[in-house]
């Protein structure tokens, strides 16, 4: 069954340095994957999505992921950190179950970001 | 076009009863899962209505229960409450729920605490 891991439950950057946050998928079949970023006491939004339309996905704020199928990867990245970055972040894979789909998400990383 | 709107924002309980969370999703949109997060198990699938009709369901107790109502509007209902059903929950809408790229909203979250 589809599921996603991600590395590391804590990153912590400098403002302006290279943010890497890391995803690693399971999947017998080609996976449509998602990262979503979640604020303080809010829901979570949308950050991208991988469709198989292309390897590297822009997103919103800068974010962008490029999907690995020799290793399995979808590691989200921004080249500069802000301040205003600092967030949990939500990988996601789709699962096809009981014959319909459902999002399946990782443990989640927290991003914090230093002056 | 306003969000998924999930009400009310914070809800006290005290073990033993029982609380109903509201969740109106976009408009347009059919399906609506809902989704508990907590510290310790992070972010869990509980079900799925689409056109008033439950078609999956996460690994729950029987006291947890939801419903959909035909303008979509869905809520979900904890019976016999216990303090480990303080979590945050959220509702996510999304179009369709049969594409598996089809992308999920989701609400801000209604916090549940149990004591």
């Amino acid at each position: 069954a589809q599921s996603v891991t991600q590395l590391g439950s804590h990153v912590s950057v400098s403002e302006g340095a290279l943010v890497l946050l890391r995803c690693n998928y399971s999947s017998s079949v080609p996976p449509y994957l998602f990262w979503y970023v979640q604020y303080p006491n809010q829901g979570l939004q949308l950050l991208l999505k991988y469709t198989s339309a292309a390897t590297l996905v822009k997103g919103i704020n800068g974010f962008e992921a490029e999907f690995k199928k020799s290793e399995t990867s979808f590691h989200l990245t921004k080249p500069s950190a802000h301040m205003s970055d600092a967030a949990e972040y939500f990988c996601a894979v789709t699962r096809f179950s009981g014959g319909y789909n459902k999002l399946i998400f990782g443990a989640g990383t927290r991003l914090a970001v230093h002056p | 076009k306003a969000g998924v709107t999930q009400t009310p924002r914070y809800l006290i309980k005290t073990r033993g009863q029982q609380v109903t969370l509201s969740c109106s999703p976009i408009s347009g949109h059919r399906s609506v899962s809902w989704y508990q997060q907590t510290p310790g198990q992070g972010l869990q699938f509980l079900f799925e209505y689409f056109s008033e009709t439950q078609r999956n369901k996460g690994n729950f107790p029987g006291r947890f229960s939801g419903r959909q109502f035909s303008n979509s509007r869905s809520e979900m209902n904890v019976s016999t409450l216990e303090l480990g059903d303080s979590a945050l929950y959220l509702c996510a809408s999304s179009s369709a729920g049969t594409t598996m790229n089809t992308e999920a909203f989701f609400g801000q979250g209604t916090r549940l605490t149990v004591v």
